[in-house]
């Protein structure tokens, strides 16, 4: 059974800087493609940022270009994402999600179950 | 950056009705175009990936095509089960892109 558990999220001020992990377990982690993909408060989705199954390729949201970055541990079945010079409008529930393909970014057979960053003085 | 706007934004329907959500893409995306289905609180659920094809275990009343940059997205008949947001995502290019989303209600 696919799963993605998500962890590092909280309240941090503006301009703070928070990492993000997923936990992936029951398929093989190297061979796909994740990617975060964030939704604020009652609003609709927004794709953030995308690694391919090597880590090789990555890709980013004009948003965040610049402050986030993303990163996987394949020993460690982890796929992480660096969040800095945080702004309110970072304020979400992040999504980790595993991509179909190895090389990515294009669609999500599987979610985890989100964790809140709330960035607020 | 690829735009897709989907309409309507809402839509109330009754039970056994045939519903259907339009996205329109800014360019030409292939059939690059993706629909899933968010529950209150819950995290995405992919129901169709290129356009038309319908994701395992998902059920058949639930159907996607294309028309050039136009795509729709149906469901035959309408079950209380099916309340819900839906969205559309293409990614015939970096970044990615979702439609505003659909809110369905009873």
């Amino acid at each position: 059974e696919v799963q993605l558990l998500e962890s590092g999220g909280g309240l941090e001020q503006p301009g703070g800087s928070l990492r993000l992990s997923c936990a992936a377990s029951g398929f093989t982690f190297t061979s796909f493609a994740m990617s975060w993909v964030r939704q604020a408060p009652g609003k609709g989705l927004e794709w953030v940022s995308g690694i391919s199954g090597s880590g090789a390729g990555t890709y980013f949201a004009d948003s965040v270009k610049g402050r986030f970055t993303i990163s996987r541990d394949n020993s460690k079945n982890t796929l992480y994402l660096q969040m800095s010079s945080l702004r309110a409008d970072d304020t979400a529930v992040y999504y980790c999600a595993k991509d179909r393909s190895v090389v990515g970014p294009d669609y999500f057979d599987y979610w985890g179950q989100g964790t809140l960053v709330t960035v607020s003085s | 950056d690829i735009q897709m706007t989907q309409s309507p934004s809402s839509l109330s329907a009754s039970v056994g009705d045939r519903v259907t959500i339009t996205c329109q893409a800014s360019q030409h995306i292939n059939n690059y175009l993706n629909w899933y289905q968010q529950k209150a609180g819950k995290a995405p659920k992919l129901l169709i990936h290129d356009a038309s094809n319908l994701e395992i275990g998902v059920p058949s009343r639930f159907s996607g095509s294309r028309s050039g940059t136009d795509f729709t997205f149906t469901i035959s008949s309408l079950q209380p089960e099916d309340i819900a947001t839906y969205y559309c995502q293409q990614y015939d290019n970096v970044p990615l892109t979702f439609g505003g989303g659909t809110k369905v209600e009873i």
